[in-house]
């Protein structure tokens, strides 16, 4: 039971350049999100996905879509990249109330 | 004004100190109460809900005060692996998450 897990760790990218972030869990959850968290802003919600085949904007959803592939997998593109998309991106889903992290992806946008 | 805000700290104890933490909230509706812990360069977890009665669990004590739109954390016997970030996190009526930016709380020997 991985639990919640994310691909890349790490990116670097070029301003312009797309990338998808990916996100898988196997504990049956319905509801999946996608957070960055920033210094001194604490996490903010990008998109959520309360169920398969559902997704809804959160706070900061503008230069970002979102996939709900199916019960496991939600993904987060970015289209082209911006120096202000650097910061760090969990993905997360919930049972009940309680939020089971992924590890997160380190994106630095030069 | 932030939806949930919290002091970011640092708060800097000696072992075996007792500490607190508060956090406030806007939203008179929020229904769900929670402190979360992060790690360093790691993902957050549950730590505790908070209950209108307040809880305890081991050597730490959440409380929640409706009236006055605040919850509290209070750690005692801190211990070096307290040394982490605290999230203060409340979920609204419609369901979602709002997190606040964290507490960190450094343990020193």
């Amino acid at each position: 039971n991985a639990g919640v897990t994310q691909t890349p760790k790490f990116q670097v990218l070029k301003t312009g350049q797309s990338m998808t972030l990916q996100c898988a869990q196997d504990m049956n959850h319905n509801s999946m999100y996608w957070y960055r968290q920033d210094p001194g802003m604490g996490l903010r919600l990008i998109y959520y996905s309360a169920s398969e085949g559902t997704t809804d904007k959160g706070e900061v959803p503008n230069g970002y879509n979102v996939s709900r592939l199916n019960k496991r997998e939600f993904s987060l593109r970015l289209e082209s990249a911006a120096p202000s998309q650097t910061s760090v991106y969990f993905c997360a889903s919930i049972n009940a109330y309680e939020q089971y992290f992924g590890p997160g992806t380190r994106l630095t946008v030069t | 004004r932030k939806e949930v805000e919290q002091d970011p700290g640092p708060f800097n104890v000696p072992e075996g100190a007792t500490v607190a933490f508060n956090c406030t909230y806007s939203n008179s509706a929020s229904q769900s109460f929670f402190w979360y812990r992060q790690d360093c360069r790691k993902e957050p977890k549950l730590l505790m809900s908070v209950y209108s009665s307040g809880n305890e669990d081991g050597r730490f004590t959440a409380q929640l005060n409706r009236a006055s739109q605040y919850i509290s954390l209070l750690i005692r016997d801190s211990k070096l692996s307290d040394s982490a970030t605290y999230l203060c996190v409340v979920a609204s009526n419609t369901g979602k998450l709002i997190f606040g930016q964290g507490t960190t709380l450094q343990v020193k020997p």
